[in-house]
């Protein structure tokens, strides 16, 4: 099955600062790649997604790259804000299912 | 649109005895999947399912653990004589068909003393 692997376990930067999320799957035949959102005591929200006919995909201060040779993708923030603290998790499916494996999880801390 | 609805948000069973664990997926939504989130690690599948089916149940314990989606009513992820190793955050996910992207809805967090 599916293997995700993401780093780093814990980000810390500051206000203002980008920050850069990464993941690597095992599986070329995985297709669609979710990133989520969890902030304490809620539940995980969905916040920007690549499918693997594309390389690139940007939603004002989030984007996520694809590198599907090297079987790892990317989430990317700038301009960080302490709202943006949470923990992010990357996902990665695999061709003909539409359950995700996801990754341990990133701590990001944003600090004022 | 009340989103994905978990309840109890708070469960405190104590070992031995049974949990039951409720999510009504979104209006419109017919799949549900249930994940269990461990202290510091990531989602871990547990079971799929639609309206009177199981279609995937390859991340749900052998024992002691059982999923339902009945035609009326919420999903039910029912925990038999817990021990304290079930004490986890349990993650009810939605979706209108077979598509990308879930909804989650808060979770239950179970507590076994």
């Amino acid at each position: 099955g599916e293997n995700v692997e993401q780093h780093p376990s814990t980000l810390s930067v500051q206000e203002g600062d980008s920050a850069v999320i990464k993941c690597t799957y095992s599986d070329s035949a995985s297709n669609y790649f979710p990133w989520y959102k969890q902030e304490l005591g809620k539940g995980p929200q969905l916040i920007i997604d690549i499918r693997s006919n594309v390389g690139e995909k940007k939603d004002q201060r989030i984007a996520v790259t694809l590198n599907k040779t090297a079987k790892h993708f990317s989430l990317h923030i700038t301009e960080t804000q302490p709202e943006d603290s949470a923990v992010y998790f990357c996902a990665a499916t695999s061709g003909g299912s539409y359950i995700p494996t996801f990754g341990r999880g990133t701590s990001l801390i944003v600090h004022p | 649109n009340a989103g994905v609805m978990q309840n109890p948000r708070h469960l405190v069973r104590r070992r031995g005895q049974e949990a039951r664990l409720r999510c009504s997926p979104m209006k419109g939504h017919s799949h549900v999947y249930w994940y269990r989130q461990l202290p510091e690690e990531g989602l871990k599948f547990m079971v799929y399912l639609q309206k009177e089916n199981i279609i995937d149940e390859s991340g749900m314990p052998k024992e002691r653990f059982s999923a339902e989606f009945p035609k009326e009513g919420p999903s039910i992820l029912r925990i038999q004589q817990v021990v304290r190793g079930d004490s986890a955050a349990y993650f009810c996910a939605s979706s209108p068909g077979e598509t990308y992207g879930y909804t989650f809805g808060s979770g239950t967090r179970l507590t076994v003393v």
